[in-house]
């Protein structure tokens, strides 16, 4: 069974570009995730999906970070007008909808904004 | 402070030793993820865990609800068990997000 796939899988922008990450999770999972892990430190949660709906995007920056899932399966993660602080690893995870579900992650894009 | 704690933040082991590593949890913890992350930043599940134990081959983990914390425990360190480990933690109810500790780097040497 194939995992979590996530492309690009590196991205270098001057500020001020836009980006945008796809994700496409492990088949039959209802609950999609997008953290954000900056260097040296954990992931952290940005937004997450059950099906197409936005359940908790409190901790996406709203003014430049969008995130849509449009039929439930595949997302994208955009941001417009990148900055510097805005160098990390975009990790993708997904789960089966459960407040108890494990969760599995793809391999991330390393984006850096110089 | 640190919902998650882990430590120790960076440890060097010789191959063929055993070591622990530990993860201290200051919020209400239903379940626990263990993961490696690699060089190329991927991260792999390790373990699951409910309040208990599991073993897989040279690893075993431990998830102490009732004292908050969670160990990782990796007998005859290999070469290949390079990376870093994080824990993360799950507060169950309407809460879905895992809370993530800052990792402990491992470097196995011959």
């Amino acid at each position: 069974e194939a995992g979590v796939t996530q492309s690009p899988r590196y991205a270098v922008l001057q500020e001020g570009q836009a980006v945008s990450f796809w994700c496409d999770p492990i088949s039959g999972h209802d609950t999609l995730y997008w953290y954000q892990q900056p260097r040296d430190q954990g992931p952290q949660l940005l937004v997450y999906f059950r099906d197409e709906a936005v359940i908790d995007n409190s901790q996406l920056p709203s003014d430049r970070f969008s995130a849509v899932r449009p039929k439930g399966t595949n997302s994208t993660l955009k941001i417009q007008s990148a900055k510097q602080g805005d160098t990390a690893t975009y990790l993708c995870a997904s789960s089966f909808w459960d407040n108890y579900a494990e969760q599995f992650f793809g391999p991330g894009t390393r984006l850096t904004v110089l | 402070g640190d919902q998650v704690k882990q430590s120790p933040s960076a440890l060097s082991l010789q191959e063929g030793t055993n070591s622990a590593l530990r993860c201290n949890f200051s919020i209400a913890t239903t379940t626990v993820q263990w993961f490696l992350q690699n060089p190329r930043g991927s991260l792999m599940n390790l373990f699951y865990l409910v309040p208990g134990t599991k073993e897989n081959g040279r690893l075993k983990s431990t998830f102490n609800s009732k004292e908050s914390y969670s160990t990782l425990h990796i007998r005859d360190a290999q070469l290949e068990d390079s990376g870093t480990y994080f824990c993360a933690a799950h507060s169950g109810g309407s809460n879905y997000k895992l809370t993530f500790g800052k990792g402990t780097l491992l470097t196995v040497t011959p």
